[in-house]
């Protein structure tokens, strides 16, 4: 079955600690996104790349790094950096270039400071 | 500065009666316009959308209006059922922004049997 498998489900980062979510997808597409979605608000942009070596900034970067080496690959770090990294994480991708194409989500990695 | 508004952050709906989501947006760029549905843990799952250049779309029980004078759109369920029962965001995009979504920050969905 094709989709967006994001791992680790649950994480749990110490402070000081940088840590990496992952998220792989087997959909063929061009474009991947990562998401930061925070109790009872809605989805905030993060990084996004349309194309493999290439990606860029979204509305929060600041605290995160991402590559994108590989088109079915597109890891987030959270790095020490990040002040509030408690939330959830949501990776998506959609088909095509900068066309309008609906983005479709994994089920997303939880991160908790301990 | 919130460019896509979801006003109402609940619903409750009885089962067979229609459930009406509204979405309010400020940047009159924004010309590709979707809904999703999240169930707590897991990702959102993509529901249906509509272009600009549209004022209706529909699919199935799902009916999407855009009225752009407004700059608001509105989520019809027709008729409601207990698995509707949800977290509904609506998002917007630039086309020529390169497909980055805007999310409201959602309506929680109560369908009673």
């Amino acid at each position: 079955d094709g989709g967006i498998t994001q791992s680790p489900k649950y994480l749990f980062r110490k402070e000081g600690q940088n840590v990496t979510l992952s998220c792989e997808q087997n959909l063929n597409h061009d474009a991947m996104y990562w998401y930061r979605q925070d109790p009872g608000q809605g989805l905030r942009l993060i990084y996004y790349s349309q194309i493999v070596n290439d990606f860029q900034k979204g509305d929060i970067a600041e605290g995160y790094s991402v590559s994108r080496e590989k088109k079915e690959s597109f890891p987030l770090t959270v790095t020490s950096a990040q002040k509030n990294p408690t939330a959830f994480y949501l990776c998506a991708s959609s088909d095509g270039q900068g066309l309008s194409q609906p983005q479709h989500f994994g089920d997303g990695t939880r991160l908790s400071i301990l | 500065d919130q460019q896509v508004k979801q006003n109402s952050p609940s619903l409750s709906v009885q089962e067979g009666r229609i459930s009406i989501l509204n979405c309010d947006y400020t940047n009159s760029m924004f010309d590709y316009f979707l809904w999703y549905k999240k169930y707590p843990a897991e990702g959102p799952t993509f529901l249906i959308s509509i272009s600009s250049i549209k004022d209706k779309n529909e699919d199935g029980r799902f009916t999407v209006f855009l009225n752009k004078s407004a700059k608001h759109l509105s989520l019809h369920i027709v008729p409601s059922q207990p698995g509707d029962s949800a977290v509904y965001f609506c998002a917007a995009s630039v086309w020529a922004a390169g497909n980055k979504l805007t999310f409201g920050g959602g309506t929680r969905v109560l369908v009673k049997p």
